[in-house]
């Protein structure tokens, strides 16, 4: 199995901020890699895909980056309805693991 | 614009078969194109793939869960079920339902709301 990871697996941060998330995958998939945004008591939402298509109406402000094992979502100045748990996930292979998740709240 | 909904019991005995529905409006199941997923969602825990379907009937399920998993499909209904047999607290969790596209990119485009199922006495 590709297992991902995440980093932070938290982060504080104001609104304004840019932020950071890293996904790495154990091996290369490519470009793979999914973003998806969950709030709580929400299901998740698309937010990347192809590491780094912007889904439609997702704003502009989320951007996707990386190819191989290394990936990036950047958030380029955080608003209040970005504080969410952020996920990654693999689509490489058949039923592509999440990772594990990065919660970003407000500092 | 396509929008799933999951229904079935919020509470299941353990030992007992979990089945959820999942009812897709805005778009046909036999259009094509799609698998059509569960997934679950542990109490303050990650997302786990349980399992999917095509709508001819093809299938793919979680190693981890495949001896107690099936997953269905009624095209005439635009439904597609889950059961989950012999059930423990361990499978404790908010079920989803979701799309996955797989023209080109390979992504979970549209969720369920999720249901939250109890496996308890």
């Amino acid at each position: 199995d590709i297992q991902m990871t995440q980093s932070p697996s938290s982060l504080s941060a104001s609104v304004g901020d840019r932020v950071t998330i890293t996904c790495r995958a154990s091996q290369s998939i490519s470009s793979y890699l999914n973003w998806y945004q969950q709030k709580p008591g929400k299901a998740p939402k698309l937010l990347i895909y192809a590491a780094s298509s912007l889904q439609s109406g997702v704003p502009s402000r989320f951007s996707g980056s990386g190819s191989g094992t290394d990936f990036t979502l950047t958030i380029s100045s955080l608003q209040p309805e970005d504080f969410a748990t952020y996920y990654c996930q693999q689509s490489y292979s058949t039923l592509g693991l999440f990772g594990p998740g990065t919660k970003v709240d407000i500092k | 614009q396509v929008q799933l909904q999951e229904s079935g019991p919020g509470l299941v005995k353990p030992s007992q078969t979990l089945s959820l529905t999942c009812t897709v409006s805005g778009g046909s199941i036999s259009s094509g194109g799609y698998y059509w997923s569960w997934i679950r969602q542990h109490p303050g825990k990650g997302l786990e793939w349980i399992g999917y379907i095509y709508y001819s009937g093809s299938t793919y399920y979680n190693p981890s869960l495949k001896s107690r998993v099936t997953i269905s499909v009624d095209t005439s209904k635009n439904q597609f079920s889950l059961k989950l047999s012999s059930v423990t607290a361990a499978d404790t969790a908010v079920y989803y339902c979701a799309r996955v596209e797989v023209r080109g990119v390979i992504a979970i485009d549209y969720w369920g709301q999720g249901t939250l199922v109890t496996v308890s006495s």
